[in-house]
């Protein structure tokens, strides 16, 4: 089975903190992307990476960074957390045609 | 820029009975894909269904099936026989086709109760 693993279920910080998200997958894919799932708003792209090193912004990506440094791991990166980035934050990987999903990280900014 | 749009945030069904939960999208492309993506409680999402846009066909995977109506941009997704194991937030998605590295756009999601 394919699969997708995230660093931690639940992490709670405090506001100006420095967080650090990983996934890792075991795929071998090219494509590494990060959302953020809110109620009402679905899920929302926030960066993407399609290569080692490369990356991408998606749609909502203010206030996040990413790193890439090796294929199978992809690092979401807060630099300075606010209240606002409370949220469930989902990795995948995958091809073009079928996004395979990490099982989330809650994160609480307090 | 593309929208997916789900417009009910929830639905119920009782089991063994149909339950069809209703998306549709804006785009201009001609190329395109679309996805539902189930997403049970404190569980992984999960791919449900595939539909190409060049596909005339609708898609059916076991009691999954589409209706997909290209003109109207509308991306129903039709369950059959429902089981408890149903239960779940369902997001419907969207990715263009051709290079865009498989990036997809997602509606809110509907959350599904199935009753016994």
């Amino acid at each position: 089975d394919v699969k997708v693993t995230q660093s931690s279920r639940y992490l709670v910080k405090r506001t100006g903190e420095k967080v650090f998200l990983e996934c890792v997958q075991d795929m071998d894919h090219e494509n590494m992307f990060w959302y953020r799932q809110d109620p009402g708003l679905g899920l929302r792209l926030i960066y993407f990476s399609y290569d080692v090193k490369m990356k991408e912004k998606g749609d909502i990506p203010e206030g996040y960074s990413v790193s890439r440094e090796k294929k199978e791991r992809f690092s979401l990166i807060l630099e300075s957390a606010s209240t606002n980035q409370t949220s469930m934050y989902l990795c995948a990987g995958g091809r073009y045609n079928e996004q395979f999903f990490g099982p989330g990280t809650r994160l609480t900014v307090l | 820029a593309q929208t997916v749009t789900q417009s009910q945030p929830e639905m119920s069904v009782q089991e063994a009975e149909t339950v069809t939960l209703s998306c549709t999208y804006d785009t201009s492309e001609s190329d395109y894909y679309l996805f539902w993506y189930k997403q049970p409680p404190s569980r992984q999402m999960i791919l449900v269904i595939r539909q190409e846009a060049y596909k005339q066909q609708n898609a059916t995977e076991n009691r999954f099936s589409v209706n997909f109506q290209k003109a109207a941009k509308s991306f129903s997704l039709k369950i059959s026989d429902s089981q408890l194991g149903d239960a779940a937030m369902y997001f419907c998605a969207y990715r263009i086709g051709g290079t865009s590295y498989g990036k997809l756009t997602f509606g809110q999601g509907t959350i599904l109760t199935v009753h016994p």
